[in-house]
């Protein structure tokens, strides 16, 4: 079965400054991956999802994510925070002809003016 | 469009109430989730859906029980409430094929159990 872990429990951020999240996922072939965020008292939205193709992908609200093959890897990235970029963010994987996702413990990110 | 609407938003049980958690989409989508959110554990499926009148367990079905008797809606029903179910439960709807995993939430319904 497939899984994801998300390393940072939590991680704080300067406004304007860069942000990385990491996401490693364990899965035999290429997974289907994702990343959503949850503000504060509401559900999830889906930032960007990864399939096939370019590795490099391109979300909502500035965000990119980069699939690694030889690292496992999925991490999130924005060039500049925001403030309301505070909010928890959960990386999730699921797989070819299957309906369901494994979501990750999430990260959450305080952003400090 | 209202998307994926859940109700209650908050809810106190005390142990051994029963209790059915609503949840409907107007998107027309074939599959139907439910998680629970705990702290510093992510989310956890409990049932799942693919369809009207189908439906199976997640990671974590004890102590639920689900249905899919519309396209439009997927109820989650705790029948004995215990401690343990203390909280944050969201529905979610999804599509099928090239749009697998992209999922609609709702706001959440949390439940504390007493």
């Amino acid at each position: 079965a497939q899984s994801v872990t998300q390393p940072d429990i939590h991680i704080t951020v300067s406004e304007g400054a860069s942000l990385e999240l990491r996401c490693n996922y364990s899965y035999g072939a290429t997974p289907y991956l994702f990343w959503y965020v949850q503000s504060p008292g509401q559900g999830l939205q889906l930032l960007l999802k990864y399939f096939s193709g370019d590795t490099l992908v391109q979300g909502i609200k500035g965000f990119e994510a980069e699939f690694k093959r030889s690292q496992s890897s999925f991490n999130l990235r924005k060039p500049s925070v925001h403030w309301s970029d505070a909010a928890e963010y959960f990386c999730a994987v699921g797989t070819p002809n299957d309906y369901k996702l494994s979501f990750g413990a999430g990260t959450t990110v305080t952003v400090r003016a | 469009n209202a998307g994926v609407t859940q109700t209650p938003k908050f809810r106190i049980l005390k142990i051994g109430q029963s209790m059915t958690l609503q949840c409907t989409q107007d998107m027309n989508h074939n599959y139907m989730y439910w998680y629970r959110q705990d702290p510093g554990m992510g989310l956890k499926l409990i049932y799942y859906s693919v369809g009207a009148g189908i439906t199976d367990k997640g990671e974590v079905p004890n102590g639920y029980n689900v249905s899919r008797s519309t396209t439009e809606d997927f109820p989650l029903r705790l029948e004995l409430a215990a401690p343990s179910q203390t909280s944050v439960y969201f529905c979610a709807s999804g599509l099928s094929g090239e749009n697998t995993g992209e999922l609609f939430f709702g706001e959440g319904s949390r439940l504390t159990v007493l």
